[in-house]
Protein backbone atom coordinates (compact mmCIF):
# COMPACT_ATOMS: atom_id res chain seq x y z
CA UNK A 1 0.00 0.00 0.00
CA UNK A 2 0.78 3.68 -0.13
CA UNK A 3 0.70 6.46 2.37
CA UNK A 4 -0.16 9.44 0.41
CA UNK A 5 0.23 13.15 2.59
CA UNK A 6 -1.49 16.29 1.06
CA UNK A 7 -0.88 19.89 2.19
CA UNK A 8 -2.74 22.11 2.87
CA UNK A 9 -6.42 19.88 3.97
CA UNK A 10 -7.97 23.52 2.96
CA UNK A 11 -7.56 26.64 1.95
CA UNK A 12 -9.56 30.17 1.24
CA UNK A 13 -7.98 31.65 -1.04
CA UNK A 14 -8.47 35.19 -2.80
CA UNK A 15 -9.08 35.61 -6.36
CA UNK A 16 -6.53 36.47 -8.38
CA UNK A 17 -4.02 34.38 -6.17
CA UNK A 18 -2.03 31.23 -6.82
CA UNK A 19 -1.96 28.23 -4.30
CA UNK A 20 0.40 25.76 -4.71
CA UNK A 21 -0.36 22.30 -3.55
CA UNK A 22 2.16 19.52 -2.12
CA UNK A 23 1.96 15.47 -2.40
CA UNK A 24 4.42 13.41 -0.49
CA UNK A 25 4.17 9.60 -0.97
CA UNK A 26 5.78 7.00 1.82
CA UNK A 27 7.18 4.97 -1.44
CA UNK A 28 8.98 5.64 -5.01
CA UNK A 29 6.29 5.78 -7.61
CA UNK A 30 6.70 6.20 -11.09
CA UNK A 31 3.56 8.28 -11.81
CA UNK A 32 1.50 10.57 -9.92
CA UNK A 33 -2.24 11.80 -11.02
CA UNK A 34 -3.83 14.91 -9.91
CA UNK A 35 -7.61 14.88 -10.07
CA UNK A 36 -10.01 18.10 -9.34
CA UNK A 37 -13.65 17.16 -7.91
CA UNK A 38 -16.09 19.93 -8.24
CA UNK A 39 -18.78 20.30 -5.44
CA UNK A 40 -21.43 17.41 -5.86
CA UNK A 41 -19.33 15.52 -8.80
CA UNK A 42 -16.92 12.86 -9.83
CA UNK A 43 -13.74 13.28 -10.40
CA UNK A 44 -11.37 14.62 -13.09
CA UNK A 45 -8.08 13.68 -14.27
CA UNK A 46 -5.98 16.70 -14.64
CA UNK A 47 -2.51 15.68 -15.32
CA UNK A 48 -0.35 13.23 -15.03
CA UNK A 49 3.28 13.74 -13.44
CA UNK A 50 6.09 11.62 -14.21
CA UNK A 51 9.93 12.28 -12.55
CA UNK A 52 12.28 13.70 -15.23
CA UNK A 53 9.60 14.96 -17.29
CA UNK A 54 6.79 17.12 -18.47
CA UNK A 55 3.53 16.70 -16.96
CA UNK A 56 0.88 14.78 -19.50
CA UNK A 57 -2.84 17.32 -19.03
CA UNK A 58 -6.01 16.44 -19.73
CA UNK A 59 -8.05 17.56 -22.46
CA UNK A 60 -9.20 21.42 -20.84
CA UNK A 61 -6.43 21.43 -18.47
CA UNK A 62 -3.05 23.80 -19.72
CA UNK A 63 0.47 23.80 -17.76
CA UNK A 64 -0.31 27.93 -17.28
CA UNK A 65 -3.43 27.34 -15.35
CA UNK A 66 -2.33 24.01 -13.28
CA UNK A 67 1.86 24.27 -13.45
CA UNK A 68 3.27 21.01 -11.81
CA UNK A 69 6.27 20.25 -10.41
CA UNK A 70 7.78 16.49 -9.95
CA UNK A 71 11.15 16.93 -8.52
CA UNK A 72 11.57 12.91 -7.79
CA UNK A 73 9.99 9.85 -6.83
CA UNK A 74 8.04 10.54 -3.91
CA UNK A 75 6.91 13.87 -4.50
CA UNK A 76 4.71 16.92 -6.72
CA UNK A 77 2.93 20.11 -6.53
CA UNK A 78 0.33 20.84 -8.30
CA UNK A 79 -0.49 25.08 -8.35
CA UNK A 80 -3.63 26.65 -9.45
CA UNK A 81 -2.67 29.85 -10.58
CA UNK A 82 -4.63 33.08 -10.77
CA UNK A 83 -7.73 31.61 -8.97
CA UNK A 84 -11.28 32.66 -9.89
CA UNK A 85 -14.66 31.15 -7.50
CA UNK A 86 -14.69 28.53 -10.55
CA UNK A 87 -11.41 26.98 -9.14
CA UNK A 88 -13.20 26.20 -5.91
CA UNK A 89 -13.12 22.49 -5.63
CA UNK A 90 -11.27 19.38 -3.71
CA UNK A 91 -7.76 18.73 -5.37
CA UNK A 92 -6.56 15.00 -5.15
CA UNK A 93 -3.13 13.60 -5.68
CA UNK A 94 -3.26 9.64 -6.77
CA UNK A 95 -0.79 6.91 -6.95
CA UNK A 96 -0.46 3.54 -8.59
CA UNK A 97 2.15 1.38 -10.15
CA UNK A 98 1.47 -2.05 -11.48
CA UNK A 99 3.64 -3.64 -8.37
CA UNK A 100 0.99 -2.32 -6.67
CA UNK A 101 -1.71 -4.79 -8.63
CA UNK A 102 -3.14 -1.42 -10.13
CA UNK A 103 -4.87 -0.26 -6.86
CA UNK A 104 -4.51 3.27 -6.84
CA UNK A 105 -4.04 5.30 -3.22
CA UNK A 106 -5.61 8.81 -2.85
CA UNK A 107 -4.75 11.56 -0.33
CA UNK A 108 -7.40 13.07 1.56
CA UNK A 109 -7.44 16.06 -1.00
CA UNK A 110 -7.32 19.65 -0.56
CA UNK A 111 -10.39 21.66 0.07
CA UNK A 112 -10.03 25.07 -2.01
CA UNK A 113 -12.08 28.05 -1.67
CA UNK A 114 -12.01 31.23 -3.85
CA UNK A 115 -13.51 34.25 -2.72
CA UNK B 1 -11.64 3.50 -22.19
CA UNK B 2 -15.10 1.92 -21.70
CA UNK B 3 -17.86 4.46 -20.43
CA UNK B 4 -19.56 3.51 -17.34
CA UNK B 5 -23.64 4.10 -16.00
CA UNK B 6 -24.49 3.71 -12.99
CA UNK B 7 -27.82 4.69 -11.05
CA UNK B 8 -27.07 8.24 -9.88
CA UNK B 9 -28.10 7.33 -5.94
CA UNK B 10 -29.36 4.37 -3.76
CA UNK B 11 -30.99 4.17 -0.36
CA UNK B 12 -31.34 1.23 2.12
CA UNK B 13 -31.26 0.40 5.34
CA UNK B 14 -29.03 -1.17 7.79
CA UNK B 15 -28.21 -5.20 7.94
CA UNK B 16 -29.77 -5.20 4.14
CA UNK B 17 -27.56 -6.09 0.94
CA UNK B 18 -26.95 -3.70 -1.66
CA UNK B 19 -26.82 -4.69 -5.10
CA UNK B 20 -25.19 -1.58 -7.34
CA UNK B 21 -25.31 -2.34 -11.09
CA UNK B 22 -22.77 -0.79 -13.42
CA UNK B 23 -23.31 -1.12 -17.00
CA UNK B 24 -20.01 -0.71 -19.72
CA UNK B 25 -21.43 -2.04 -23.19
CA UNK B 26 -18.41 -1.33 -25.05
CA UNK B 27 -15.95 -2.97 -22.13
CA UNK B 28 -12.67 -4.25 -24.31
CA UNK B 29 -11.05 -8.14 -24.01
CA UNK B 30 -8.01 -6.12 -22.13
CA UNK B 31 -10.51 -4.35 -19.45
CA UNK B 32 -11.30 -5.28 -15.90
CA UNK B 33 -13.64 -3.64 -13.72
CA UNK B 34 -12.69 -2.25 -10.59
CA UNK B 35 -14.71 -0.65 -7.66
CA UNK B 36 -13.62 2.67 -5.54
CA UNK B 37 -15.95 3.86 -2.65
CA UNK B 38 -15.51 7.41 -1.72
CA UNK B 39 -16.21 8.93 2.07
CA UNK B 40 -16.97 12.52 2.44
CA UNK B 41 -13.58 14.50 2.68
CA UNK B 42 -12.01 11.69 1.72
CA UNK B 43 -10.05 10.12 -1.37
CA UNK B 44 -11.15 7.20 -3.04
CA UNK B 45 -10.50 3.50 -1.78
CA UNK B 46 -10.27 0.79 -3.96
CA UNK B 47 -13.01 -2.20 -2.99
CA UNK B 48 -12.82 -4.90 -5.66
CA UNK B 49 -11.71 -5.77 -8.75
CA UNK B 50 -12.28 -8.61 -11.55
CA UNK B 51 -12.41 -9.30 -14.72
CA UNK B 52 -15.27 -12.45 -15.28
CA UNK B 53 -17.68 -14.33 -13.09
CA UNK B 54 -17.31 -13.45 -9.51
CA UNK B 55 -14.75 -11.97 -7.05
CA UNK B 56 -14.88 -11.79 -3.53
CA UNK B 57 -12.95 -9.99 -0.40
CA UNK B 58 -14.07 -9.21 2.90
CA UNK B 59 -15.52 -6.07 2.22
CA UNK B 60 -18.09 -7.08 -1.20
CA UNK B 61 -18.33 -8.99 -3.83
CA UNK B 62 -18.67 -8.33 -7.70
CA UNK B 63 -20.30 -10.41 -10.07
CA UNK B 64 -19.81 -10.38 -13.98
CA UNK B 65 -22.09 -12.16 -16.35
CA UNK B 66 -20.45 -13.81 -19.07
CA UNK B 67 -20.39 -11.16 -21.67
CA UNK B 68 -19.12 -8.39 -19.43
CA UNK B 69 -21.13 -5.58 -20.43
CA UNK B 70 -22.25 -5.00 -16.99
CA UNK B 71 -20.93 -6.07 -13.36
CA UNK B 72 -22.88 -5.84 -9.96
CA UNK B 73 -20.92 -5.03 -6.24
CA UNK B 74 -22.77 -6.35 -4.13
CA UNK B 75 -22.63 -5.12 -0.41
CA UNK B 76 -23.62 -7.81 2.32
CA UNK B 77 -25.19 -6.66 5.11
CA UNK B 78 -24.85 -2.83 4.70
CA UNK B 79 -24.40 -0.21 7.91
CA UNK B 80 -24.43 3.15 8.53
CA UNK B 81 -20.51 3.87 7.92
CA UNK B 82 -20.97 1.97 4.17
CA UNK B 83 -22.98 5.47 3.75
CA UNK B 84 -20.60 6.66 0.76
CA UNK B 85 -20.23 6.75 -3.32
CA UNK B 86 -19.48 3.83 -5.29
CA UNK B 87 -17.42 4.24 -8.86
CA UNK B 88 -17.65 1.67 -10.99
CA UNK B 89 -14.58 2.49 -13.60
CA UNK B 90 -13.58 -0.05 -16.65
CA UNK B 91 -9.87 0.09 -17.88
CA UNK B 92 -7.08 -1.98 -19.27
CA UNK B 93 -4.86 -2.62 -16.40
CA UNK B 94 -1.58 -1.60 -18.33
CA UNK B 95 -2.78 1.70 -19.27
CA UNK B 96 -0.99 3.40 -16.53
CA UNK B 97 -2.97 3.80 -13.83
CA UNK B 98 -4.97 6.42 -15.54
CA UNK B 99 -8.63 6.38 -13.79
CA UNK B 100 -11.64 7.78 -15.80
CA UNK B 101 -14.29 8.18 -13.15
CA UNK B 102 -17.61 8.04 -14.22
CA UNK B 103 -20.74 9.85 -12.24
CA UNK B 104 -20.87 6.93 -9.34
CA UNK B 105 -23.48 5.92 -7.26
CA UNK B 106 -24.54 7.66 -4.18
CA UNK B 107 -25.67 4.94 -1.42
CA UNK B 108 -27.51 6.32 1.53
CA UNK B 109 -27.61 3.90 4.62
CA UNK B 110 -30.85 4.41 7.00
CA UNK B 111 -31.17 3.11 10.49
Amino acid sequence: SAVISQKPSRDICQRGTSLTIQCQVDSQVTMMFWYRQQPGQSLTLIATANQGSEATYESGFVIDKFPISRPNLTFSTLTVSNMSPEDSSIYLCSVGTRSMNTEAFFGQGTRLTVV
Amino acid sequence: LAKTTQPISMDSYEGQEVNITCSHNNIATNDYITWYQQFPSQGPRFIIQGYKTKVTNEVASLFIPADRKSSTLSLPRVSLSDTAVYYCLVGDRGSGDKLTFGTGTRLAVRP
